[in-house]
């Protein structure tokens, strides 16, 4: 069964720092997401996006984060310039493309848990 | 914000059904109901959807009431495995983001 794929499981850096978050989403995807899960709270929509542009994006996603597809198979989340509280898991997700307004299910991967020291 | 009500926590007994309710009184006539879970911090996995009929997949039915102001999610036969936070989201089309409230805590007991 095709997966959504995120590297690495685990990255501590240290406050200040940049970090890039990689995800390979389902080969024929054409939707990306990008979520976050602080310990022991919600998961949070950060960003969408499709068509090489950002499609969406919360108020949790200011300029400190970026996200690129590099090529025809990464999505990645960089953050610039980490602090503590940037501390979570972060998940990529995936979807179809729909020429219409209909249904499909978003596929997460198992995530990112970035550690800020 | 999530716009859907459900319980903090729920038990079941292994092997029978678990039933998780959710409330979602102000859907609209466009919005499809999702379903997931997410096992300890593991991502958040795909369970079902549905817009009006109720729906049955290899994993769990879904019976939304026919004002589709409510449904309900069950997993017939209940495993240790299913222990996991249950997430009830409403979502107006197949690409806009899906907005995870608290969930409910499943816990399946042997």
């Amino acid at each position: 069964e095709p997966e959504v794929t995120q590297t690495p499981s685990h990255q501590v850096t240290q406050m200040g720092q940049e970090v890039i978050l990689r995800c390979v989403p389902i080969s024929n995807h054409l939707y990306f997401y990008w979520y976050r899960q602080i310990l022991g709270q919600k998961v949070e929509f950060l960003v969408s996006f499709y068509n090489n542009e950002i499609s969406e994006k919360s108020e949790i996603f200011d300029d400190q984060f970026s996200v690129e597809r590099p090529d025809g198979s990464n999505f990645t989340l960089k953050i610039r310039s980490t602090k503590l509280e940037d501390s979570a898991m972060y998940f990529c997700a995936s979807s179809e493309n729909l020429s219409w307004e209909g249904d499909t299910e978003a596929f997460f991967g198992q995530g990112t848990r970035l550690t800020v020291v | 914000d999530a716009k859907t009500t459900q319980p903090p926590s729920m038990d079941c007994a292994e092997g029978r059904a678990a039933n998780l309710p959710c409330n979602h009184s102000t859907i609209s006539g466009n919005e499809y109901v999702y379903w997931y879970r997410q096992i300890h911090s593991q991502g958040p996995q795909y369970i079902i959807h549905g817009l009006k009929n109720n729906e049955t997949n290899e994993m769990a039915s879904l019976i939304i009431t026919e004002d589709r102001k409510s449904s309900t999610l069950i997993l017939p036969h209940a495993t240790l495995r299913d222990t996991a936070v249950y997430y009830c989201i409403v979502r107006y089309s197949g690409n806009t983001p899906l907005v995870f409230g608290k969930g409910t805590r499943l816990s399946v007991i042997a």
